[in-house]
């Protein structure tokens, strides 16, 4: 079984402040992950993922993500948030080979103030 | 923004009726997805498809149908409409990535549905 968890329901941070979304997963064997952000009345847009190599992964909009395998995490992150940051961000998780079955955590509501 | 096109985006009906949720992708892509989400709530898998003529359920049980008769199409059906499917709809698509299993989903804009 495969399941991801992103323990905050909202992330608060200020304009120019850095930014993190935590993610951690558990599978067996080795994941793959991605993170993907919903703005209001939208559909989900992929941000980044991770496959293998590199475990900083550079996504869209300024964000990146740390895989760490020893934490089993995957924590979203951006230097300098923007109010236009503000909306839902999804971490998921699928496993190597055939269907891709991909499985979502409950989203985190990041909330950029001013 | 992702070629993939979800009618009606929104949908109020009453209990009993038959509705049919429209998803479009113009993006020639194999697989397709519909999840159910409730507000600001994580995503479940209901159906999907790896081409034409193939369709499975997903993880959540759901009352729903789907059919793939067209590539680009791949509406979910509802025979009988209940209080309990109100939520929004979500259509997905994606193609098949050189590592298998890393594949992006393209998401449509969603359906939200409530049934009185």
């Amino acid at each position: 079984a495969q399941s991801v968890a992103q323990p905050e329901d909202q992330v608060n941070v200020a304009e120019g402040n850095p930014l993190t979304v935590k993610c951690t997963y558990s599978v067996s064997g080795n994941p793959y992950l991605f993170w993907y952000v919903q703005y209001p009345n939208r559909g989900l847009q992929f941000l980044l993922k991770y496959i293998t190599g590199d475990n900083l992964v550079k996504g869209s909009y300024g964000f990146e993500a740390e895989f760490n395998k020893s934490q089993t995490s995957f924590h979203l992150k951006k230097p300098s948030a923007l109010v236009s940051d503000s909306a839902l961000y999804f971490c998921a998780v699928s496993l190597p080979g055939g269907y891709q079955k991909v499985t979502f955590g409950t989203g985190t509501k990041l909330q950029v103030i001013p | 923004e992702a070629d993939i096109y979800q009618t009606p985006r929104y949908l109020v009906i009453g209990t009993g009726k038959k509705i049919t949720l429209e998803c479009s992708q113009t993006m020639g892509h194999d697989k397709m997805y519909w999840y159910q989400q409730d507000p600001g709530m994580e995503l479940h898998l209901i159906h999907y498809s790896y081409g034409v003529n193939s369709t499975e359920k997903g993880d959540l049980s759901s009352e729903s149908t789907v059919s793939r008769i067209r590539t680009e199409h791949f509406p979910l059906t509802l025979e009988s409409a209940r209080p309990s499917h109100t939520s929004q709809y979500l259509c997905a698509s994606s193609s098949p990535s050189t590592v298998p299993g890393t594949d992006t989903q393209y998401f449509g804009p969603g359906t939200r549905l409530t049934v009185l």
